[in-house]
């Protein structure tokens, strides 16, 4: 079946430092969407992308949707202790209201 | 304010019984969705809802079933529970495709 890659599988950085994660596909999508899960809780958007080279921001997040329409980006500025979470992103297929999600990346901020 | 509620948060079941996992929202979304999460890895598709008497399948359908007979819940049944359905139950809910999902906290379920 339909699968994302999504890399990292896990990260340490310092509290402060810059963090960047990306999913791929093998097929397009029309929309991207990053989430954060933290243990025990349900995943929370952060991020939703529409266009293909679309640039969004949120807070000390930025995320872009690949030209390609097969990638997708997401940076963390300046990381803080509450970054700690496993970050998802999501591929909408096109024509369908079916999303399928990434393996998620760890990300463990140590202050 | 609720917005999505399930029941129970846990529940340990042994093979072969059945139960029901509730999922109710409170904000009048035409989209819900349920998604299994297995340790370490992404949520992966079960089944899905556009409105009211509509379900469709999505990527993992076998040993489970749905029904939708209101906006408001989206049950999801197990009738044969086996040890491969240990996993984390999450229900979404979104007005328009899961552009601006919400999600439930889980339910932790068990087969022993």
């Amino acid at each position: 079946g339909q699968q994302l890659n999504q890399s990292p599988q896990s990260m340490f950085i310092q509290e402060g430092e810059d963090v960047s994660m990306n999913c791929t596909s093998s097929s397009i999508f029309n929309t991207w969407l990053w989430y954060k899960q933290d243990p025990g809780e349900g995943p929370v958007l952060l991020i939703a992308l529409y266009k293909a080279g679309e640039l969004t921001s949120n807070g000390r997040l930025t995320a872009q949707f690949g030209i390609t329409r097969k990638d997708s980006f997401l940076n963390i500025s300046a990381s803080i202790p509450s970054d700690v979470g496993i970050y998802f992103c999501a591929g909408h297929y096109p024509g369908t209201y079916k999303y399928i999600f990434g393996t998620g990346t760890r990300l463990k901020v140590l202050a | 304010n609720a917005g999505v509620t399930q029941t129970p948060k846990f529940r340990i079941l042994k093979i072969g019984q059945s139960m029901t996992l509730q999922c109710a929202q409170d904000m009048n979304h035409n989209y819900m969705y349920w998604y299994r999460q297995d340790p370490g890895m992404g949520l992966k598709l079960i089944y899905y809802s556009v409105g009211a008497g509509i379900t469709d399948k999505g990527e993992v359908p076998n040993g489970y079933n749905v029904s939708r007979s209101t906006t408001e819940d989206f049950p999801l049944r197990l009738e044969l529970a086996a040890p491969s359905q240990t996993s984390v139950y999450f229900c979404a809910t979104s007005d328009r495709g899961l552009s601006e999902a919400f999600f439930g906290q889980g339910t932790r379920l068990t087969v022993v």
